[in-house]
């Protein structure tokens, strides 16, 4: 069936630095990639989301970069904050199509 | 955040117990969803109901059995589960998962399950 893995499982990087969280998708034809933050006792809430139809997004610190011929695509945090620690979750979908989920990276930011 | 609420938050139950959860969402949105979450795995989807209609059951087990009165409520009946569903259970929704919909699906807060 159709999968998204997700790497690293866990990133630990020191404050201020930057952090990419990396997935791949199998299913060719997925054009919704999106990019969900769960704090520790909380709910995930989407925090960037990108379609096939452009190669990156930016939304402040956070950015997300699509290859759609590799077939993954990737988070990327600068100057991270304690605030950022939390599980990331990558998805994938296509059109009418339930979202395939990553397994999630733990973020840790080092003070 | 109010758009999902879920209750009860909490709940722990015996094997032989029949409980239920319940999930409403303020959104408007058609679509409503049933995910398990369990420690290091990714997010499970369970059901999903589209219009009140269930349109996907990922071979979940019996011992499950939603419910969908309407596009603002679901509810997730459990009977004689088993103590390897202990977990998380979050609901969602999305406006209807169509080609030209964003697909953004919006979380409650979850139900944390123990099954003893």
């Amino acid at each position: 069936g159709e999968n998204v893995e997700q790497h690293p499982s866990t990133l630990s990087v020191q404050e201020g630095d930057s952090a990419v969280i990396k997935c791949t998708y199998s299913d060719s034809a997925s054009n919704y990639f999106p990019w969900y933050k769960q704090e520790l006792g909380k709910r995930p809430q989407l925090i960037i989301d990108i379609r096939s139809n452009v190669g990156e997004k930016k939304d402040q610190r956070i950015a997300v970069t699509l290859n759609k011929t590799a077939k993954h695509f990737s988070l990327h945090i600068t100057e991270t904050q304690p605030e950022d620690s939390a599980v990331y979750f990558c998805a994938a979908s296509r059109s009418n199509y339930q979202l395939i989920w990553g397994a999630g990276t733990k973020l840790i930011i080092k003070p | 955040e109010t758009g999902v609420t879920q209750t009860p938050r909490h709940l722990v139950m015996g094997m032989t117990n029949k409980k239920s959860l319940k999930c409403e969402q303020h959104l408007g949105h058609n679509a409503m969803y049933w995910y398990k979450q369990s420690a290091k795995k990714p997010l499970e989807l369970m059901f999903v109901y589209n219009f009140k209609e269930q349109t996907e059951n990922n071979s979940v087990p019996s011992r499950f059995s939603p419910e969908c009165p309407n596009s603002s409520h679901l509810f997730l009946h459990l009977h004689t589960l088993q103590p390897e569903d202990s977990a998380l259970y979050l609901c969602a929704s999305s406006q209807n998962p169509g080609p030209t919909s964003t697909d953004t699906q919006y979380f409650g807060p979850g139900t944390r399950l123990t099954v003893l």
